[in-house]
């Protein structure tokens, strides 16, 4: 299975500013073919599902603020929000979708809190 | 607006199966360039993929499970299920249905989800 490892466990970021999230696979998810990353990243509030932000590593959902973006490409990859704003405050997870058969798997996600 | 709704029961007795149904709205399960797909989040942890179904009845199942789980699609409902065997404390979580798309496999559409206790 690819293990996904997001760092940190949780971070603290003043409101305007910009916060950062790593996520490692441990192998590439780059797929040689299509020169695609089968990444994707999830906000989650609590009471609520995960919400879709970012697909194919810095494809941005239809509706998702331009404050959100993705970046990152073989086995690193980061997730941005610049301007940090309240209703940021969610727990944030990356996912592969590159395994075949597939085998979808999730960072173990990463905490953000308004400093 | 698509929408999907997991029900079942909320309480399950270990050594049972627990089984879940997830009815989809505002859109039709057997569109192609779809699957439909169950996560699951034990209390204060990770996101878990389960398994997924295309509208053919074809499946993918996450191995880990050890094939206690089962995925079905009534497409004359509009609905697909999970059904779970042999479940014990730590199939304790919330369980979520989702569409996924056939191209980028991300999960776009879930539902509220529901928690399931496996208890005596």
């Amino acid at each position: 299975d690819i293990v996904m490892t997001q760092s940190p466990d949780s971070l603290a970021v003043s409101l305007g500013e910009r916060a950062t999230i790593n996520c490692k696979s441990s192998q590439s998810v780059l797929y040689s073919s299509t020169i695609k990353n089968y990444l994707a990243w999830y906000q989650k509030k609590p009471g609520q599902p995960p919400k879709l932000l970012i697909y194919w590593a810095s494809s941005r959902e239809s509706g998702v603020p331009d404050r959100f973006s993705g970046s990152g490409s073989g086995t690193d990859f980061t997730l941005t929000i610049s301007n940090l704003q309240a209703e940021d405050v969610a727990v944030y997870y990356c996912q592969q979708y590159y395994s075949t058969p597939p085998m979808y798997t999730f960072g173990q996600g990463t905490k953000l809190e308004i400093k | 607006q698509l929408q999907l709704q997991e029900s079942g029961p909320g309480l399950v007795k270990p050594s049972e199966t627990l089984s879940l149904t997830c009815t989809v709205s505002g859109g039709s399960i057997g569109s192609s360039g779809y699957y439909w797909g169950w996560i699951r989040q034990p209390p204060g942890k990770g996101l878990e993929w389960i398994g997924s179904i295309y509208y053919t009845g074809s499946t993918d199942n996450n191995p880990s499970l050890k094939s206690r789980g089962t995925i079905s699609v009534d497409t004359s409902k509009n609905q697909f299920s999970l059904k779970l065997n042999s479940v014990t404390a730590a199939d304790t979580a919330v369980y979520y249905c989702a569409r996924h798309r056939v191209g980028a496999r991300v999960f776009d559409y879930w539902g509220q989800g529901t928690l399931v206790t496996v208890s005596s």
